[in-house]
């Protein structure tokens, strides 16, 4: 069974840094991933997804990702972070043919510091 | 836009009277998703339907009920609901096996008074 973690719960940052969330996840085959961004009562939006090919991939809002095979990880990451980045954000796995139920990392809340 | 639509985005209800959220899309996907979310946690997934059938996950209460009368529309029925059952409630759809990528619509957030 497919699984993921985000081993951190909340990310506190100051506003004009740097940010890098944690993403890790157990699945057998080559996986889909995604990073979802949900700002308070909103639904999730997709940031960026890795189906394959170039393991850096862009997404919306200046997020990048890295799909490091080796070490089972898709951590995002932002050079610059700004105060409205400031939301929840969840990793997902999911695959083609059987297991495409995208399973969701518990969230990683990001605080911004002015 | 191709999008996922859902209505009402607020809903209020009363202790114990059957309440229906609606969800609509225009992607033509094969899959519909509901999940319920609580303050702070993860989304949970309630059931899903691939196409006409219908998969309920072991855990998901007999309070809640789903219906897809065609590709487009899907409704989230809780027969009775509680005070527990105040959350957001998120629609999703994918391609499913093609492509498990679920775009999400903006949620019903649902208080029980």
């Amino acid at each position: 069974a497919q699984s993921v973690t985000q081993p951190d719960i909340h990310i506190t940052v100051s506003e004009g840094a740097s940010l890098e969330l944690r993403c890790n996840y157990s699945y057998g085959a080559t996986p889909y991933l995604f990073w979802y961004v949900q700002s308070p009562g909103q639904g999730l939006q997709l940031l960026l997804k890795y189906f394959s090919g170039d393991t850096l991939v862009q997404g919306i809002k200046g997020f990048e990702a890295e799909f490091k095979r080796s070490q089972s990880s898709f951590n995002l990451r932002k050079p610059s972070v700004h105060w409205s980045d400031a939301a929840e954000y969840f990793c997902a796995v999911g695959a083609a043919g059987g297991s495409y139920i995208p399973t969701f990392g518990r969230g990683t809340s990001l605080i911004v510091h002015p | 836009d191709a999008m996922v639509i859902q209505n009402p985005r607020y809903q209020v209800t009363q202790f114990g009277k059957p309440v229906t959220l609606s969800c609509s899309q225009t992607l033509n996907h094969n899959v519909m998703y509901w999940y319920q979310q609580k303050s702070s946690q993860a989304p949970k997934l309630l059931f899903h339907y691939y196409d006409k059938d219908f998969n309920n996950e072991a855990d998901t209460p007999d309070n809640f009920q789903s219906r897809r009368p065609n590709t487009s529309f899907c409704f989230l029925d809780i027969r009775s609901p509680g005070l527990g059952d105040a959350a957001m409630y998120l629609c999703a759809t994918s391609r499913g096996q093609v492509n498990p990528e679920a775009f999400f619509g903006q949620g019903t957030r649902l208080t029980v008074v």
